[in-house]
């Protein structure tokens, strides 16, 4: 069953701690991507890679790290410097590395700090 | 910003009615798809129109693409309650780049 997972659905942690959210995608895709949601707006981008061991900044980079290390995984850590980290998030994949084509979303992580 | 803005940014029709959604956007596109996401799952993919390209269907649904007006629109014919769900506008904003619009919210009542 191909397709794009993110773990876990629903995650709290407290203020100052750092958090990583999982995506996985075995769908051979080359490029991935993570976006936040805040509610009632749209998807802003976080970081992007288009292959492996490779990625770049998005529009709002600040307080997030990733890695690429296989193709398949694209971890996110929202770590403490970001000043608002509750949102969802959500994670997508793309075949080849044009950021422009059909982008294929899994299910998003809802993270809340306190 | 080259973000498409959906206009109305909430819609409420009865099941069967014909539900219309547009997209503005400011500057030049490769290309201008639409997603639709249902209440706190991630978005689905429903089509892409080319710059090149005027009108798509896919079932139930159509697009148009005015490239000179910079707009595009989404119906949706024969609406079902599984329709109701955020529809997001969303334009090729250069290299490996997507622009999400805020998105319009569609109410289909049974």
């Amino acid at each position: 069953d191909g397709g794009i997972t993110q773990s876990p659905k629903y995650l709290f942690r407290k203020e100052g701690q750092n958090v990583t959210l999982s995506c996985e995608q075995n769908l051979n895709h080359d490029a991935m991507y993570w976006y936040r949601q805040d509610p009632g707006q749209g998807l802003r981008l976080i970081y992007y890679s288009q292959i492996v061991n490779d990625f770049q900044k998005g529009d709002i980079a600040e307080g997030y790290s990733v890695s690429r290390e296989k193709k398949e995984s694209f971890p996110l850590t929202v770590t403490s410097a970001q000043k608002n980290p509750t949102a969802f998030y959500l994670c997508a994949s793309s075949p080849g590395n044009s950021g422009t084509a059909e982008q294929y979303f899994g299910p998003g992580t809802r993270l809340t700090v306190t | 910003s080259q973000q498409g803005e959906e206009d109305p940014q909430a819609l409420s029709i009865q099941e069967g009615e014909n539900a219309t959604m547009n997209c503005s956007y400011k500057t030049s596109i490769n290309n201008l798809q639409w997603y639709r996401q249902n209440s706190g799952r991630g978005l689905v993919h429903l089509i892409l129109i080319r710059s090149n390209e005027r009108e798509k269907h896919s079932g139930r649904l159509r697009v148009t693409l005015d490239t000179s007006k910079k707009s595009s629109s989404l119906l949706i014919t024969a609406s079902r309650a599984a329709d109701t769900a955020s529809y997001f506008c969303v334009v090729s904003g250069g290299y490996n780049k997507l622009i999400f619009g805020a998105g319009t919210r569609l109410a289909v009542h049974p």
